[in-house]
Parts: C-alpha cells; sequence; structure tokens
C-alpha cells in the first residue's frame, strides 16, 4: 500500500519569510495529493490539492508541486505570517478500491513574529 | 465550519464505562470516516462508511463499535477502553468513498483513566 513521508517534523521561520515542507510517496499510481492544516483545538482543513496531471498550483501565498518522477510533492508559503502557524499534513490516495488517503506525520509551523 | 460537527469535545472516562461518541455532516455527503490521531503519529484510518455500509475496518479492535444510521450520522461506541487509547478522534465525510475531498469535524478529546 502507499507509504507517506513528510519532512520536517518541525519548522521555525520569521514572519515574512518562506516555508516549505517535503512529502515523498511510495504509489506512483497515486494522482491526488492534499494538504491540510491543523490550528490547535480544531480538525484538519483543506488549504491546497494538486492532482497529478498538473505540476504545480498556487492559490495566493500557498502553492503546492509535484514531481511524478521522483514521486515527491511540496507545499510553498510565502510571506508567513503568525497566523499560518499550525500543524500541516500532506496526504496521498490510494489507487485501492476506497481509495483512502494516506498521511503524513505532520510538520509544526510556526512563525515568528 | 466545515460542516462537521462532533460532540462531545472533551471525554475522561474510566476503563470500565461506556460512551459513545457523535458526529453529524451538514454537507449531503455519503461517506463518513472515523479517524484516530495520537501524538507524533500519523492520522490513522479505522473506519469507512459508504451510504451506511461500512466498508472498510482497518484492524481495529472491538472494543470500538461504530454505528451509521444514516448518511448524516456517524457514532463510534466506546467499551472498556485502554489508557493507550487516549487521542483524538476526528469524524470526516466526503461526496462519496474514494472521491477526493474530505471534511474533517473539530474532534473529541478523550482521555482514557
Amino acid at each position: 500500500g502507499e507509504n507517506v513521508e513528510q519532512h520536517p517534523s518541525t519548522l521555525s521561520v520569521q514572519e515574512g519569510d518562506s516555508a516549505v515542507i517535503k512529502c515523498t510517496y511510495s504509489d506512483s499510481a497515486s494522482n491526488y495529493f492534499p494538504w491540510y492544516k491543523q490550528e490547535l483545538g480544531k480538525g484538519p482543513q483543506l488549504i491546497i490539492d494538486i492532482r497529478s496531471n498538473v505540476g504545480e498550483k498556487k492559490d495566493q501565498r500557498i502553492a503546492v508541486t509535484l514531481n511524478k518522477t521522483a514521486k515527491h510533492f511540496s507545499l510553498h508559503i510565502t510571506e508567513t505570517q503568525p497566523e499560518d502557524s499550525a500543524v500541516y499534513f500532506c496526504a496521498a490516495k490510494e489507487t485501492s478500491n476506497t481509495g483512502k488517503l494516506i498521511f503524513g506525520q505532520g510538520t509544526t509551523l510556526q512563525v515568528k513574529p | 465550519e466545515t460542516g462537521v460537527t462532533q460532540t462531545p469535545r472533551h471525554l475522561v472516562m474510566g476503563m470500565t464505562n461506556k460512551k459513545s461518541l457523535k458526529c453529524e455532516q451538514h454537507l449531503g455527503h455519503n461517506a463518513m470516516y472515523w479517524y484516530k490521531q495520537s501524538a507524533k503519529k500519523p492520522l490513522e484510518l479505522m473506519f469507512v462508511y459508504n451510504f451506511k455500509e461500512q466498508t472498510e475496518n482497518n484492524s481495529v479492535p472491538s472494543r470500538f463499535s461504530p454505528e451509521c444510521p444514516n448518511s448524516s450520522h456517524l457514532f463510534l461506541h466506546l467499551h472498556t477502553l485502554q489508557p493507550e487509547d487516549s487521542a483524538l478522534y476526528l469524524c470526516a465525510s466526503s461526496q462519496v468513498p474514494g472521491t477526493d475531498t474530505q471534511y474533517f469535524g473539530p474532534g473529541t478529546r478523550l482521555t482514557v483513566l
């Protein structure tokens, strides 16, 4: 089955700097890769996703890139703000009948004012 | 708000107690999920329901018993739990299983004494 590795586990940046979180996956047939943000006391919220037929997707300060050959995808946050501080999870959709999501271990992002 | 609500938000129970967690989605979705989120671990899928039928049990111990009376409601019945079952239990829903976007509730923080 699918296996997802996420790095780094913690990331600290200064406000205004960029942050990059990377994930690798094992199943070359996986075709959907969402990113979730989880704030303290809340459930994970989808912030951006990408499908295997594109290499990059952008939404304001957030972008995701996908390298299918290398089987890795990354989340890029530019001009970070203190409210970006949260735990971020990547996931890959299994290519089984249920198509369940396999999540990475999570990255705790701290943006220092 | 994602349209997925969970009650209670916090629960403390002894190992001999019986309790239930409730999830309700207001999105018109047909698939519902239970996840377990423990510290330092990826989200673990527990159960999947599709149109009220259980389609996946991810080797979950029988002390966790799910119930899905209709497509909008999902319960997790708990009995004779162990301290290691203490975790955040998250409910999610999607249009149908295997479709891409899952929407999460805020979770129930469970502590087993």
